[in-house]
């Protein structure tokens, strides 16, 4: 069973950094593209970033680029996202998410974590 | 990068058909077939509902459908039942190699 863990969530003062970790077990991690998305409170889904199955390519949306940086450990099957230059609007709960399909092209993140609820506020 | 365009609240009666619709560009929409729909009930993590615009997940209903047309995508459900009740959101491939994300739609059943 896939099962997905994000933790280092908590609160943080406007300007301040953040390292995000996404535990992966019960599949090949090495094998699929991985990817953040966060949820500001009582808002929708916001994706943030995307990184490779050999962690080459990576793409940021643009309310992140230049802040955030997503890699991965393919030796501890983990996915980390590292948020620097925090601003309030970046308060959310944060998700992990593995793609539906290894190697091709497809479109669908079918396994989620449960969240790590980041806050930024003085 | 615009989130993809969708109705704040769609409503139906038990048994009936909804659909909501996600519009989009030739930017994300229009040029992929790299659509796919979320539902998430308040409190939980999104639930992969359709992906690669009409393809069901194993243990989805058979009543979730989902279909496109030019820039617009759109979700159907039939028979619709009280625990499809939640927010859903459609999200889309984009010409920046990035994602997009609709603004989410409330399904209530009556």
């Amino acid at each position: 069973e896939v099962h997905l863990l994000e933790s280092g969530g908590g609160l943080v003062q406007p300007g301040g950094s953040l390292r995000l970790s996404c535990a992966a077990s019960g599949f090949t991690f090495s094998s699929y593209v991985m990817n953040w998305v966060r949820q500001a409170p009582g808002k929708g889904l916001e994706w943030v970033s995307v990184i490779s199955e050999d962690g080459s390519v990576k793409h940021y949306a643009d309310s992140v680029k230049g802040r955030f940086t997503i890699s991965r450990d393919d030796s501890k099957n983990t996915v980390y996202l590292q948020m620097y230059s925090l601003r309030v609007e970046d308060t959310a709960i944060y998700y992990c998410a593995k793609k539906i399909c290894a190697g091709g092209a497809c479109g669908g993140l079918d396994s989620w974590g449960q969240g790590t609820p980041v806050t930024v506020s003085s | 990068q615009s989130a993809l365009t969708q109705p704040a609240s769609v409503s139906g009666s038990p048994g009936q058909s909804i659909a909501i619709s996600c519009t989009g560009t030739s930017g994300d929409i229009g040029p992929y077939d790299y659509i796919s729909w979320y539902q998430q009930h308040p409190g939980k993590a999104p639930k992969l509902m359709i992906h690669d615009v009409s393809n069901r997940p194993s243990g989805v209903s058979d009543r979730f459908s989902g279909s496109k047309s030019g820039n617009t995508a759109s979700l159907t459900i039939s028979g619709l039942q009280a625990e499809d009740e939640a927010d859903y959101y459609c999200c889309s491939y984009t010409r920046y190699s990035t994602w997009v994300f609709g603004g989410g739609t409330k399904v209530t059943v009556l």
